[in-house]
């Protein structure tokens, strides 16, 4: 089992749709998780962190479910600009300094 | 301007010509990390540097060696690369290793072919 998966994807939505995305840990001892956005092959940059009393920045809503193992991300009224791949991250588990990365899920947002 | 800087942003090499990727951020950043990025692999760690002279094994290290000799530095060496390390490479620095993890800062990437 991977230590960090995602749903497949890829998610394609109309501009204005909600879209959830969900991500499975398998290491209980993990200790902090994130979700970054990639744009086309380049550099992966912080979308938001994720914390067990879930966390909202405009319209994007995370929620980490410990006993679950598992992160989600909703993206409300979505525009074009958010098409993008979205990783999810988790920090610690096996070892204290070892950042593990989903394989991230494209979403395509079209008119 | 903060960021994390690579070097060179494209290379193309044969097997076996040894090369270094260099990495240097400007933030005073404790953690380094390298990680390497594969179609349908996503990123993956290859080593990383809690502190100066404290490197510690990411999930591929084979085949790579890094040194933490300076808190800005990290370069990435490729003794002798061999075609299955042709990669999409990605430098990345954070604040702190304290708990919560802190936001990592990436560089631009270096892609990396290997004949």
């Amino acid at each position: 089992r991977k230590e960090v998966e995602q749903d497949p994807g890829p998610f394609n939505v109309p501009e204005g749709a909600t879209v959830a995305f969900n991500c499975t840990y398998s290491n209980s001892a993990s200790q902090s998780f994130f979700w970054y956005r990639q744009d086309c092959r380049k550099e992966p940059k912080l979308l938001m962190s994720v914390y067990s009393s879930g966390n909202e920045d405009g319209r994007f809503t995370a929620q980490l479910n410990r006993a679950s193992q598992y992160i989600s991300l909703l993206i409300r009224d979505s525009k074009l600009s958010d098409s993008a791949t979205y990783l999810c991250v988790v920090w610690g588990g096996t070892s204290y300094g070892k950042l593990t990365f989903g394989q991230g899920t494209i979403l395509t947002v079209h008119p | 301007e903060a960021q994390v800087t690579q070097n060179p942003r494209y290379l193309i090499t044969v097997t076996g010509k040894k090369l270094t990727v260099t990495c240097s951020q400007n933030m005073n950043h404790e953690y380094m990390s390298w990680y390497r990025q594969d179609p349908g692999l996503g990123l993956r760690q290859i080593y990383y540097s809690m502190n100066v002279e404290v490197t510690d094994k990411g999930d591929v290290p084979e085949g790579y060696k890094v040194s933490r000799k300076e808190k800005r530095n990290f370069p990435l060496i490729l003794e002798s690369p061999s075609p299955n390390q042709t990669s999409l490479y990605f430098c990345a620095s954070s604040l702190s290793t304290a708990q919560p993890a802190y936001e990592q800062y990436f560089g631009p990437g270096t892609r990396l072919t290997v004949t």
